[in-house]
């Protein structure tokens, strides 16, 4: 069955550094989507990136990085220059495939909560 | 502006009360689902539309209902509320259902059936 783990309940980071939260996988697939999202405090949930299974180069948007290790199935999220504005909930997500008895869903982990320190 | 659209965002009801919580995408999105978020146990599928009149159970359908009659709308009704739907939920689009394909959430509604 699939998985995500994120191992990291709580992080805290000093305004202006950077931080990586985890997040490993489990999959059987060959073709996976990996997706992160923000949720703030107001509850919405926020597409920041997304790393495809067979993408060579780890994806980046702006700030945020994903360190995408295949052979150890991680997916790894990056923010550089942490602002007050990134305190939130952070949530690492896989899309199923389009196989038999899938339902297309995205599949969390449980999230990691960041708090940016001024 | 590309969104998807719930409403309404705040709802306190009483058990037995039928309400139906809308959701409108105006990307125009195949794939359409619906998640429930609960503490402790994370976002769970509800429901999931590949396209009109494609409608089809997701992990947790019991007491729910959709319908997909147009590509934008995709609503969730709950026939008769009860305390254990008192939950946050979100309405999610896209393009498809690939894996590839990112799904757009919108804002939540939070219920409280009491």
């Amino acid at each position: 069955a699939q998985k995500i783990t994120q191992t990291q309940p709580g992080m805290f980071v000093q305004e202006k550094e950077a931080v990586t939260l985890d997040c490993t996988y489990d999959t059987s697939d060959q073709s996976y989507g990996l997706f992160w999202y923000k949720q703030p405090s107001s509850g919405e949930m926020i597409f920041l990136i997304y790393q495809g299974s067979y993408d060579e180069q780890n994806a980046t948007e702006g700030r945020y990085s994903l360190n995408f290790q295949k052979a150890r199935k991680s997916a790894n999220l990056v923010i550089s220059a942490s602002q007050l504005g990134d305190s939130a909930m952070y949530f690492c997500a896989m899309r199923e495939g389009r196989r038999s008895g899938n339902t297309g869903k995205l599949i969390f982990g449980q999230g990691t909560t960041l708090q940016v320190k001024p | 502006e590309a969104q998807v659209t719930q409403n309404p965002r705040y709802l306190i009801t009483v058990t037995g009360k039928k309400l139906t919580v809308t959701c409108s995408q105006n990307m125009n999105h195949e794939y359409m689902s619906w998640y429930r978020q609960d503490p402790g146990l994370g976002l769970r599928q509800i429901y999931y539309s590949m396209n009109v009149e494609v409608t089809d159970k997701g992990d947790v359908p019991e007491g729910y209902k959709v319908s997909r009659k147009e590509k934008r709308n995709f609503p969730l009704i709950l026939e008769s509320p009860s305390p254990n739907q008192t939950s946050l939920y979100f309405c999610a689009s896209s393009s498809e259902g690939l894996v590839k394909n990112i799904q757009y959430f919108g804002a939540g509604t939070r219920l409280s059936v009491l």
